[in-house]
């Protein structure tokens, strides 16, 4: 099984809604990011969550941390054209990791 | 700006051709570079862990004769797609942390897009 599972995979949403999407992990995570990705381009770093209950927003995105540090949401608020793409969660599970495991990914479509 | 930068963007070749794709990190030093692929509609696979003056580590299942990685220097990794077919044809990325400081994210570079004919 996964150890890092995204929901949904997949996201359609009307521009202006807000959104959520949950990455989940199978044991106690370190550290947790959040990327965006265009199809068939690289990956932009949106945030990085590392205590327990921690939350940081950016413009029209939250990402938010549990307190047992095994579940993060990311949360867009006013959806609009230019949040489309494939969300992705990365998980450090220990100081120092150097490599990242990644979730399945989510695909959102934002419709006019 | 970038920080990691990867090049070329897009290959297309024939069958049986070697195709070498570089990763730079660019504003750091980088002891350890990751290269990833990633097939149409899903998530990043790592491949292997680029480890400047060693070898480098690969992940179950993924053929080091075929994928041979270099990292000859601190801002420089090579990923060699040797005798490539198009099985191979995919989305490659590499990234890398920079060290300094404490719990930096990953940077990755824009990725290769490879096509073998």
């Amino acid at each position: 099984s996964q150890e890092l599972e995204q929901s949904p995979q997949s996201l359609i949403v009307q521009e202006g809604k807000n959104l959520t999407i949950n990455c989940t992990s199978s044991k106690t995570l370190y550290g947790l990011y959040w990327y965006k990705q265009k199809y068939g381009e690289g990956l932009i770093f949106l945030m990085m969550l590392q205590k327990g209950g921690e939350e940081k927003s950016h413009e029209k995105i939250t990402a938010k941390l549990d307190e047992k540090k095994q579940q993060s949401s990311l949360h867009i608020t006013a959806s609009q054209p230019s949040h489309a793409g494939i969300y992705l969660c990365g998980a450090d599970y220990r100081p120092g990791a150097q490599k990242l495991v990644f979730g399945q990914g989510t695909r959102l479509t934002i419709n006019p | 700006g970038a920080v990691v930068s990867q090049h070329p963007s897009r290959v297309i070749c024939k069958s049986g051709t070697s195709v070498k794709i570089e990763c730079r990190s660019l504003d750091f030093q980088a002891t350890t570079m990751f290269w990833y692929r990633q097939f149409p509609k899903q998530s990043l696979m790592l491949m292997a862990t680029s480890n400047e003056g060693s070898k480098a580590t690969y992940e179950q299942g993924v053929e080091k004769d075929k994928f041979l990685i270099n990292h000859a220097s601190l801002t420089l990794s090579t990923l060699t797609v040797t005798s490539a077919h198009p099985e191979d044809s995919s989305f490659y990325i590499c990234s890398a942390r920079d060290p300094r400081g404490l719990n930096q994210p990953q940077h990755f570079g824009d990725g290769t897009r490879l096509s073998i004919l």
